[in-house]
């Protein structure tokens, strides 16, 4: 069964601290992803990383970096929290496209973890 | 630039009836489209995806969506709602390369007996 895990359901920091959001995935897929969830915008793409030690900036980027060791941990790292970094953070992972260019119309579902909650007092 | 709109933020139904959940999309050329749900608690789940093999695409759990070009749209149908659909739905179009997706803003169902 396809599984996506993310290393906390619910995390409480404070503004100024440093975060690190952990993803494991145990399907080989090449592709990893950040996204954050708020009300009213969906979710947004933060980073995402298509091999190891490979990384893409998302939509919204700053301040955050991520780090990808191995192929089947993403990190998700908040250098100093802020209190608008509150969220639901969600990782998902994919198998990698046939082709590079999406027109090939092949692709491949985005597989997501629980999420977690992060708070920042 | 891709983008997709999701018109309508909740959607309220009775158990037994029609769900039509709306979706239109921006797009430089032919996109790949999705439809995720979010049930409370859970992770998202795929329902279905459109990828130009057919423009009437069906899913799980009894829901289905068409693609309709020529109104840009990729709207989200179930004929009989159940009180297990209430969950946020995501309409999704894929943009550029490494499978990376953009979500609309959701919406929220909800069924009542």
């Amino acid at each position: 069964d396809v599984k996506v895990t993310q290393s906390s359901r619910y995390l409480v920091k404070r503004t100024g601290e440093k975060v690190f959001l952990e993803c494991v995935q145990d399907m080989d897929h090449e592709n990893m992803f950040w996204y954050r969830q708020d009300p009213g915008l969906g979710l947004r793409l933060i980073y995402f990383s298509y091999d190891v030690k490979m990384k893409e900036k998302g939509d919204i980027p700053e301040g955050y970096s991520v780090s990808r060791e191995k192929k089947e941990r993403f990190s998700l790292i908040l250098e100093s929290a802020s209190t608008n970094q509150t969220s639901m953070y969600l990782c998902a992972s994919s198998s990698a496209l046939d082709g590079i260019l999406s027109r090939t119309n092949n692709a491949n579902e985005q597989f997501f973890g629980p999420g977690t909650r992060l708070t920042v007092l | 630039a891709q983008s997709v709109t999701q018109l309508d933020s909740h959607v309220s139904v009775s158990e037994g009836t029609p769900v039509l959940l709306r979706c239109n999309y921006s797009s430089s050329y032919s996109p790949s489209l999705f439809w995720y749900v979010q049930h409370p608690n859970k992770g998202l789940q795929l329902l279905l995806k459109y990828t130009s093999a057919a423009t009437l695409v069906k899913g799980i759990n009894g829901f289905e969506a068409e693609f309709k070009k020529s109104e840009t749209s990729f709207h989200l149908t179930k004929p009989s709602a159940h009180m297990s659909d209430a969950a946020e739905y995501f309409c999704v179009v894929l943009v550029g390369g490494y499978n990376k997706l953009i979500f609309g803003a959701g919406t929220r169902l909800a069924v009542h007996p």
